[in-house]
């Protein structure tokens, strides 16, 4: 069974530029859930979709937003850039259910802002 | 809100040592317990869970028990490997709180030979 992909695995981009980052759930997986890791903040919730949804949203400016498809996959967006949003970006998938189903990592989308 | 709070490394051990992460929590309703490994430019693995008091999860070698009454899941390994050089992190998961993973700041573990 594949895992989770997220492409791309790095990218560079430009202040003031935006950019799209994917991420492809494990087969019938419903839920997509996004992280922000960095060294001063560690791991952040940004945002959970569900049946193409937004269930669930973390506290980030409205320059962070995302969608899913009908297969499930998900993408993420970042528009304006800035220096800060430098990070590794994290995908998780989980199949629906409670609380202690676990969550299954992608590995990540590597972002530098110059 | 729910967190969790992790001890601060880098823990640096000797290989066969005994390891100790301690991971204590603040959450509303009833979480489900987690920790997951990072190895160097990876993703997160899960490493193991437990979803209700006094759970026992375990997995490679580690453990970590569901202790509610003193809202801890402190991982444990009784003889640590050069491989198992990583960070470490436990995190929570509730319905109550939107099921989202709330993670701990992450523990370095460095193992050395």
């Amino acid at each position: 069974k594949a895992g989770v992909t997220q492409t791309p695995r790095y990218l560079i981009k430009t202040r003031g530029q935006q950019v799209t980052l994917s991420c492809s759930p494990i087969s019938g997986h419903r839920s997509v859930s996004w992280y922000q890791q960095t060294p001063g903040q560690g791991l952040q919730f940004l945002f959970e979709y569900f049946s193409e949804t937004q269930r669930n949203k973390g506290n980030f400016p409205g320059r962070f937003s995302g969608r899913q498809f009908s297969n499930s996959r998900s993408e993420m967006n970042v528009s304006t850039l800035e220096l800060g949003d430098s990070a590794l970006y994290l995908c998780a998938s989980s199949l629906e259910g409670p609380s202690n189903t676990e969550a299954f990592f992608g590995q990540g989308t590597r972002l530098t802002v110059v | 809100g729910n967190s969790v709070t992790q001890m601060e490394g880098p823990v640096t051990l000797s290989e066969e040592a005994f390891l100790t992460i301690n991971c204590t929590y603040t959450a509303t309703g009833y979480p489900s317990l987690f920790w997951y490994v990072q190895y160097p430019g990876e993703g997160l693995q899960l490493l193991l869970k437990a979803t209700k008091a006094d759970d026992k999860g375990s997995n490679k070698g580690f453990e970590a028990t569901y202790r509610k009454e003193t809202t801890s899941f402190h991982l444990e390994k009784g003889s640590v490997q050069v491989s198992d050089s990583a960070v470490y992190f436990c995190a929570l998961r509730s319905m109550e709180y939107g099921n989202k993973l709330v993670f701990g700041a992450g523990t370095i573990l460095r193992v050395k030979s």
